[in-house]
Parts: structure tokens; sequence; C-alpha cells
């Protein structure tokens, strides 16, 4: 089955910053890599998501690029504001297809200070 | 954007007794819907797959009889926690995917204690 790594597992940066999350599966039939916000107490929320036929997406101030070669997939957040703060989940699955399941990090908590 | 409702938000139960959540689309039909455990400072962790109409499809150590799920219409899910004890107290969060296969979109949770 698939498997995904994510790292860091904790990321503390000043406000304006930028943050980047990483994130490796296993399985090269996954073509589909979903991110998710969670903030204390809510259920994830996506926030971005690429397809296997993509490089690179953007969306204002946050960005996902997709290596598959290397078979990772990266968060790009930049000019961080204190709201950003929230436990970030990257996500792998087989698109299109309706009997598969997302596989998810082990999420990475971004802190970011005023 | 698509929006999946849990009711209720948080449930205070005793020992023994059986606690239903319930998953709503709120404006999408959902094919398939995904009921999930969360731990503290944990991932999500998939506790079963049902399609509507169907029969869940349960993960490896989940047991069907304890958490049993309904998945009667293309809008509505339910998860009945039965004889609760505190273990199962956790965070359950379902998640609900339409006909494209493609995005998956998350309730806000449930979060359930056990006395």
């Amino acid at each position: 089955g698939e498997n995904v790594e994510q790292h860091p597992s904790t990321l503390s940066v000043q406000e304006g910053d930028s943050a980047v999350i990483k994130c490796t599966y296993s399985d090269s039939a996954s073509n589909y890599f979903p991110w998710y916000k969670q903030e204390l107490g809510k259920g994830p929320q996506l926030i971005i998501d690429i397809r296997s036929n993509v490089g690179e997406k953007k969306d204002q101030r946050i960005a996902v690029t997709l290596n598959k070669t290397a078979k990772h997939f990266s968060l790009h957040i930049t000019e961080t504001q204190p709201e950003d703060s929230a436990v970030y989940f990257c996500a792998a699955r087989l698109r299109n297809s309706g009997y598969s399941t997302l596989t998810f990090g082990k999420g990475t908590m971004l802190l970011v200070s005023p | 954007g698509a929006v999946v409702s849990q009711h209720p938000s948080w449930v205070i139960c005793k020992s023994g007794t059986s606690v239903k959540i319930e998953c709503r689309s709120l404006d999408f039909q959902a094919t398939t819907m995904f009921w999930y455990r969360q731990f503290p400072k944990q991932s999500l962790m998939l506790m079963a797959t049902s399609n509507e109409g169907s029969k869940a499809t349960y993960e490896q150590g989940v047991e069907k009889d304890k958490f049993l799920i309904n998945h009667a219409s293309l809008t509505l899910s339910t998860l009945t926690v039965t004889s609760a004890h505190p273990e199962d107290s956790s965070f359950y969060i379902c998640s609900a995917r339409g006909f494209s296969y493609n995005e998956q979109f998350f309730g806000p949770g449930t979060r359930l204690t056990v006395l």
C-alpha cells in the first residue's frame, strides 16, 4: 500500500517568512496529492491539491510542487501570517478511482510568530 | 465550496451507552463517505469507507459490530458507536467525496467523551 512521509513535524517561522513542508510517497501509481489545514478542534480543510500531470500549482500565497520522478511533493506558504498557524497534512491517492482512499502524512504543526 | 456537516459537534455519554453521529454533504451528492478517528496530536486514522447503498468497508482492526456505519442516501451517513467505553473517547471526523472521485471534503468533527 501507499506510504506517505511528511517533514518536518513542527515548523516555527516569523511572520512574513516563507514556510515549506515536504512529503514523499511510495506508490508510483498515486496521482492525486491534496493538502489539508487543520485548526485546533476543527476538521481538516482542503487548501490546495495537485494532479500528477502538473508540476506546480499556485493559489495566492500557497503553492504546491510535485516531482513524480523522485516521488515527492511540497507545500510552500509565502508571507506567512499568524492565522496560518495550524497543522498541515499532505496526502496521496490514486485519482479517479472510487475504491481508493487517501493516505495521510503524520502532519506538520506550523507556528507563525508575530 | 463543498460543505460537509456533522452533528453533534461534541457529546458526552456514560460507559455502555450508544452514540450516533451524523454526517451530511450539504451541497453535493456524496457517492463515498469516510469515517476517521483522530487522537490528540496524531494524524487521521481511517476507520471505514462507505458507498451509498452498500455495506461499509472497515479497515483492519476496526470492529464493525462496534462502529456501525450506515450510508442510506447520497447526502447522509451515520456512525453509531455501540456500547461505548472510555477508550472510545476520541475526535471522529467524517469526509465525503462526490461523483468526480477527486476532492474529498471533511466535516468539522465530533468530540466524543465516554465517562
